[in-house]
């Protein structure tokens, strides 16, 4: 079956450093690839979102690019904020839109 | 407009109890996703509904667990004999349609169950 393999945390940056969480996927078929965030005390939202190989994903300075040939979809910023602290979620979703998630990767930027 | 809400938000039962999870989508949206989501790991699919049938109830873990989508809007996730392993958070979330490239799911804010 289709699964999602995310870079285990916790990740610590200080703020403006340079921003990378690692994501592989393994899938039948053509998925559709997406990030989804989490904030504290808040619900899932998209992040960001590549539909075909070699599409980039792009929204708040964060850029993700679906790479067939690694079956890999990395999250990357270049300069992180204190309000980026959250929890990122690498997921896959298949032709029907049943989505496989990765188990997240919790982000803290320090002042 | 009104996101995907859930009730409770929070629910604490007895092992055995059965219990009622609702959602209320976005409104127009025809696709509802039910995922689970224990500490620590990402949200485990469950369930999903196009319209009022259920089109993939492959990710229900056993047949404790059965939700119900009568006219197409609100959904009810229904856990029976509960046991202390179902203790997670229930995650709702709807799409405008079901599948399609990129289709973007919405999600609620959890219903956190604990079985005691």
């Amino acid at each position: 079956g289709d699964s999602v393999t995310q870079m285990e945390g916790p990740v610590t940056l200080s703020e403006e450093a340079f921003l990378t969480i690692n994501c592989t996927y393994t899938a039948t078929g053509y998925p559709s690839l997406f990030w989804y965030v989490q904030y504290p005390g808040e619900g899932l939202q998209l992040l960001l979102k590549a539909t075909k190989a070699d599409d980039k994903g792009s929204n708040k300075g964060f850029e993700a690019t679906y790479r067939k040939e690694t079956t890999s979809f990395h999250l990357e910023k270049g300069s992180v904020q204190v309000s980026d602290s959250a929890v990122y979620f690498c997921a896959l979703s298949d032709n029907a839109g049943k989505s496989t998630f990765g188990d997240g990767t919790t982000l803290t930027v320090k002042p | 407009g009104a996101g995907v809400s859930q009730t409770p938000s929070n629910k604490v039962t007895e092992k055995g109890k059965y219990v009622e999870l609702r959602c209320d989508p976005i409104s127009g949206h025809t696709a509802l996703y039910w995922y689970r989501q224990s500490l620590g790991q990402g949200p485990e699919f469950l369930i999903y509904f196009q319209g009022t049938g259920a089109a993939d109830d492959s990710g229900l873990p056993n047949d404790r667990f059965f939700a119900v989508r009568p006219e197409g809007s609100v959904s009810t996730l229904k856990i029976q004999r509960t046991e202390r392993g179902d203790s997670a958070v229930y995650l709702c979330a709807s799409s405008p349609r079901a599948g399609g490239p990129g289709n973007e799911q919405f999600f609620g804010p959890g219903t956190r169950l604990t079985v005691l």
